[in-house]
């Protein structure tokens, strides 16, 4: 059975830096399309970036330059590194899987931007 | 960017009523597009994909269709359990954009 479970999250002042993650069971990261997904309070879902089984990213331009998706494939985990962090990063982040389409999605972790 | 438009913004039906969401995409973007329901509180899930495909365990009321720019997700006859936010996504090109969602409500 397929599972996602991130974690990381929490209440970050503006300008601040927070790593999520996101640990994968019954699928190998490394062989696997990745892909974050946000949803902001009260909003509808926002693409945010993914990575290709040979490890090439990318990135929604509302984070371009600021965040970097990440994989550790010793621990089967994925990062998201989320670098000067505004108040419209305010979501909650999901981890999915998938290249034409996400099948396999975790339940979030909730990222706050606030002073 | 691809630009999804979803239409309409939210629906109210009543049970057994067919009901069609539809989804037009910016550019050609073949039949890379794909559905996925969101209930309350809950992680979204995977509808159809492909345009037609239904995932597995998908009950066969909801259907796809569309291919180009023009895409439809119908219920054949809504139930109450259908009650959810429904996205379309395009997976024809980075970033794989989301449409901004119908919320379908029982009338």
């Amino acid at each position: 059975e397929v599972q996602l479970v991130e974690s990381g999250g929490g209440l970050i002042q503006p300008g601040g830096s927070l790593r999520i993650s996101c640990a994968a069971s019954g699928l190998n990261v490394s062989s696997n399309y990745m892909t974050w997904v946000r949803q902001a309070p009260g909003r509808g879902l926002e693409w945010v970036s993914i990575i290709f089984s040979g490890g090439t990213t990318y990135y929604a331009d509302s984070v371009k330059g600021r965040f970097t998706f990440s994989r550790d494939t010793s621990k089967n985990t994925l990062y998201l590194q989320m670098n000067s962090l505004r108040a419209e990063d305010t979501a909650l982040y999901y981890c999915t899987r998938g290249r034409i389409y996400l099948d396999y999605w975790g339940q979030g972790t909730p990222v706050t931007v606030s002073s | 960017d691809i630009q999804m438009t979803q239409s309409p913004s939210s629906l109210s039906a009543s049970v057994g009523d067919r009901v069609t969401i539809t989804c037009r995409a910016s550019q050609n973007i073949g039949n890379f597009l794909n559905w996925y329901q969101q209930k309350p509180g809950k992680a979204p899930k995977l509808l159809i994909y492909s345009a037609s495909t239904l995932q597995t365990g998908v009950p066969s009321r909801f259907s796809g269709s569309g291919s180009g720019t023009d895409f439809a997700l119908t219920v054949a006859s809504l139930q109450r359990e259908d009650i959810a936010t429904y996205y379309c996504q395009q997976s024809h090109s980075t970033p794989r954009t989301f449409g901004q969602g119908t919320k379908m409500e029982i009338k």
